[in-house]
């Protein structure tokens, strides 16, 4: 299967602060890349696919990019209600595998 | 509106077996890839089982030969037959329908989740 690595495992921040969140795959998984956001107690939310393709009614300081092994999650003004864990997921295989998450506490 | 709703969690022994329902609305469960997602206590999300709109199904390595995938179609309903349990299979099960009906691998819908609790 094929293995996704996210780092870091979590950070602090302030509102208004950029954010960058990594997430690396074991082998090429082209742009079949999504991530997702999940609050505490909830289902996980789809933010992002295809790497870059923002999911209807996301707000647009969401954004992604990469290719291949290596993708990137930014959220361009870190508001109160994006305080979550944050996961990328692979679907070039059909054997589909999320990242360990990324938990973004206030700081 | 598309809705999934969870049932069939609970608490059952090591070796056990539970079977869990995902009731679903606003569209065609037979038309739509389906997936079953767990996350364990404060862990991680975890993909466990696809059905394909044409049948096919694909598991887990960690649930393979222990869980089965299904779907009624005359009530709209996904299933996950759960054997041989144990303590490891513990956490929140969430069923998932993929983002596009003709299947993309992207969970587009999210149920609540049911609790498995695998414990004597």
């Amino acid at each position: 299967a094929i293995r996704m690595t996210q780092s870091p495992s979590s950070l602090s921040a302030s509102t208004g602060d950029r954010v960058t969140i990594t997430c690396r795959a074991s082998q090429g998984i082209s742009s079949y890349l999504a991530w997702y956001q999940q609050k505490p107690g909830k289902a996980p939310k789809l933010l992002i696919y295809a790497a870059s393709t923002l999911q209807s009614g996301v707000p647009s300081r969401f954004s992604g990019s990469g290719s291949g092994t290596d993708f990137t999650l930014t959220i361009s003004c870190l508001q109160s209600e994006d305080f979550a864990t944050y996961y990328c997921q692979q679907y070039y295989s059909y054997l589909l595998t999320f990242g360990g998450g990324t938990k973004v506490e206030i700081k | 509106e598309v809705q999934l709703v969870e049932s069939g969690g609970g608490l059952v022994q090591p070796g056990g077996s539970l079977r869990l329902s995902c009731a679903a609305s606003g569209f065609t469960v037979s038309s739509n890839y389906m997936s079953w997602v767990r996350q364990a206590p404060g862990k991680g999300l975890e993909w466990v089982s696809v059905i394909y709109s044409g049948g096919s199904t694909y598991y887990a390595d960690s649930v393979k030969g222990r869980f089965t995938i299904s779907r009624d179609n005359s009530k709209n309903t996904l299933y996950l037959q759960m054997n041989s349990l144990r303590a490891e299979d513990t956490a929140v099960y969430y069923c998932a329908r993929d983002l596009y009906s003709s299947g993309y691998g992207v969970f587009g819908y999210w149920g609540q989740g049911t609790l498995v609790t695998v414990s004597s």
